[in-house]
């Protein structure tokens, strides 16, 4: 069964535009969570992270919210680059990490 | 950041013999290393977790006798596939952390079957 979950397997957003990446989770005993960076053939890299006391994380361009109660984690980049275009995971941690299937963005010049 | 490289970056082998990648943590000492296989498409697939100077932890369905993991020291694990078959052709990825820190991804290790 799948404790994380990104139901948009796909984004399209014009550069300069915010993104909106979406991931949710079922397990209430996460509590940390951290999205990754994909590019094709490469290893993911890590982007930025969240503990469960928090409810919003900021690194430049990239912010991360946290909704414990609806157990929604969500990454936002703004503005977003043609660069950003990769594979976006989400993970999920209580001791072991979880991760979703991805989204894939697309940023339009 | 942390730094995790793998070895080879690519390899050719024939079917039914056997080939090693290594994962190393180079400026860290990894207390826990993770093997994954990317399908086209998918997401990350786990296949093992293994902790420096114990056995791997094997997520089910994958055969552990043809995948062996030995995680000998805190900077190095290794992934042996044996027996090589072509359905084996995978991308194959390795990430480390130390404790509960973010797990820092090798590049990868595009393996081909012939």
């Amino acid at each position: 069964d799948q404790q994380v979950k990104q139901n948009s397997p796909s984004l399209s957003v014009q550069e300069g535009r915010i993104s909106i990446l979406n991931c949710d989770y079922t397990n209430s005993m996460f509590d940390y969570f951290l999205w990754y960076k994909k590019y094709p053939a490469e290893g993911p890299t890590f982007l930025i992270s969240i503990s469960s006391i928090k409810d919003k994380n900021e690194d430049g361009r990239f912010t991360v919210f946290l909704n414990k109660s609806a157990k929604h984690l969500s990454l936002h980049i703004v503005p977003s680059q043609p660069g950003d275009s990769a594979v976006y995971f989400c993970a999920a941690s209580a001791g072991q990490f979880y991760f979703g299937t991805g989204t894939s963005l697309t940023v339009i010049p | 950041g942390a730094v995790v490289s793998q070895h080879p970056s690519r390899v050719i082998c024939k079917s039914g013999t056997s080939v090693k990648i290594e994962c190393r943590s180079l400026d860290f000492q990894a207390t826990t290393m993770f093997w994954y296989r990317q399908f086209p498409k998918q997401s990350l697939m786990l296949m093992a977790t293994s902790n420096e100077g114990s056995k791997a932890t094997y997520e089910q369905g994958v055969e552990k006798d043809k995948f062996l993991i030995n995680h000998a020291s805190l900077t190095l694990s290794t992934l042996t596939v044996t027996s090589a078959h072509p359905e084996d052709s995978s991308f194959y990825i390795c990430s480390a952390r130390q404790y509960r820190e973010p797990q820092y991804f090798g590049p990868g290790t595009r393996l081909t079957v012939t």
